[in-house]
């Protein structure tokens, strides 16, 4: 079974630019979340999708978005970059996204903001 | 309310000696307990998870973690440290039911020769 895959591996933007990541989920799986993690902040959760809806939210502006398509896969935008929204951004995928399943993490998206 | 916290940012240890990495939550609801390994330039990947069946859990790679909850603890230990193991741990809580996790601050393992 093929795992979580991210596109692209690595970015590059300037500020103000917007960027667009790409998550395909473990097939089956139904649940896809984002995580955003910096040295200084660690992970902090972007938001979750089940079944093309936005299910849970963290605490981020509203220029981090997402959407989820009918397949699971999952697309993460971030508008007006900020040299802050440097990071690497991992993607996870479970079935169902309940406590108690294992969620499988994707590489991650490097992406620099210069 | 939920949280996740680990007690230490970096353990040194070496080869061959004990490993423990410490985790104490706070959760509303009986929650699942999991620890996610990351090694650099990597994703995380899961070491073991706990979800009220045995308190004590074993995972890959010689890991276990026994869940207290007298002591809201889940601490991960290993018995002999292997050099490959050395990377940043986190402990994740998700209450019952509910479909969010909480990620601990992350453990930086570091192995000596």
């Amino acid at each position: 079974k093929a795992g979580v895959t991210q596109t692209p591996r690595y970015l590059i933007k300037t500020r103000g630019q917007q960027v667009t990541l790409s998550c395909s989920p473990i097939s089956g799986h139904r649940s896809v979340s984002w995580y955003q993690q910096t040295p200084g902040q660690g992970l902090q959760f972007l938001f979750e999708y089940f079944s093309e809806t936005q299910r849970n939210k963290g605490n981020f502006p509203g220029r981090f978005s997402g959407r989820q398509f009918s397949n699971s896969r999952s697309e993460m935008n971030v508008s007006t970059l900020e040299l802050g929204d440097s990071a690497l951004y991992l993607c996870a995928s479970s079935l169902a996204g309940v406590s108690v399943d294992e969620q499988f993490f994707g590489p991650g998206t490097r992406l620099t903001v210069l | 309310a939920q949280s996740v916290t680990q007690l230490d940012s970096h353990v040194s240890v070496s080869e061959g000696t004990p490993v423990l990495l410490r985790c104490n939550y706070s959760s509303s609801y009986s929650p699942s307990l999991f620890w996610y390994v990351q090694h650099p330039n990597k994703g995380l990947q899961l070491l073991l998870k706990y979800t009220s069946a045995a308190t004590l859990v074993k995972g890959i790679n010689g890991f276990e973690a026994e869940f207290k909850k007298s002591e809201t603890s889940f601490h991960l230990t290993k018995p002999s440290a292997h050099m490959s193991d050395a990377a940043e741990y986190f402990c994740v809580v998700s209450p019952y039911n509910f479909n969010k996790f909480y990620f601990g601050s992350g453990t930086k393992l570091n192995v000596k020769p």
